[in-house]
């Protein structure tokens, strides 16, 4: 069974700038896979950020970023700021109408 | 704007039924393909099932296959989840989503609604 991995919690500074990565247990993440990006606050639905790798949904802010970064899928923030203190989930199509979600970063900024 | 609106969640017993609905507002629902997604409380999200615009192709994750089934009515610009032998591990916010492209896309969602709470419990 395929499993998308995402580091459990990571941390930046206010101004910093962090990147997130989403993989796979066996073999490397492409532009094949559609990743995509989604945040979370506690209480809150999750929102978009990018699908199709790269692109931004509506209303996103130009310091976040989608990419492939080597064999993974990469969500890069410039410039963090305290409200993007937040889970990160990303998702993986894997094609015959099935997605999988990663288990989520919680960013923490400070 | 663009809006999803889930209902229908509600306590219910193990073993039990529960059919989910999602109102669809301020896009042309019909030619979108839609999701669900739960989240358990405390947990990660979790993809459920997806249907196609026209409703022909369905998809669903193991976890829920043969218990849960979705559909939608386009007249309706409704989309829903039926939920049978519902069991503890079934406790969750549901959400429904849509897809950002118009036709057979499966692969993202750009809209989520707020959620419905469905718990499982004797």
């Amino acid at each position: 069974q395929t499993v998308v991995t995402q580091e459990p919690s990571f941390s930046v500074s206010p101004g910093g700038t962090v990147t997130l990565t989403c993989g796979l247990s066996s073999g490397s993440v492409s532009t094949s896979y559609h990743p995509s990006w989604y945040q979370q606050t506690p209480g809150q639905p999750p929102r978009t950020l990018f699908y199709n790798t790269n692109i931004r949904s509506s209303g996103v802010p130009p310091r976040f970023s989608g990419s492939i970064l080597g064999n993974k899928a990469a969500l890069t923030i410039t410039g963090a700021q305290a409200d993007d203190e937040s889970d990160y989930y990303c998702m993986l199509y894997m094609g015959g109408g099935i997605s999988v979600f990663g288990g989520g970063t919680k960013l923490t900024v400070l | 704007q663009v809006q999803l609106v889930e209902s229908g969640g509600d306590m219910v017993q193990p073993g039990r039924s529960l059919r989910l609905s999602c109102a669809a507002s301020a896009f042309t629902f019909s030619s979108y393909v839609m999701h669900w997604v739960r989240q358990a409380p405390g947990k990660g999200l979790e993809w459920v099932t997806v249907i196609s615009h026209d409703g022909d192709d369905k998809y669903y994750a193991d976890s829920v296959k043969g218990r849960f089934t979705i559909s939608r009515d386009n007249s309706k610009n409704t989309l829903y989840l039926q939920m049978n032998s519902l069991r503890v591990e079934d406790t969750a916010v549901y959400y429904c989503a849509k897809v950002p492209y118009s036709g057979n896309y499966f692969a993202a969602f750009d809209i989520w609604g707020q959620g419905t709470m469905v718990t499982v419990s004797s």
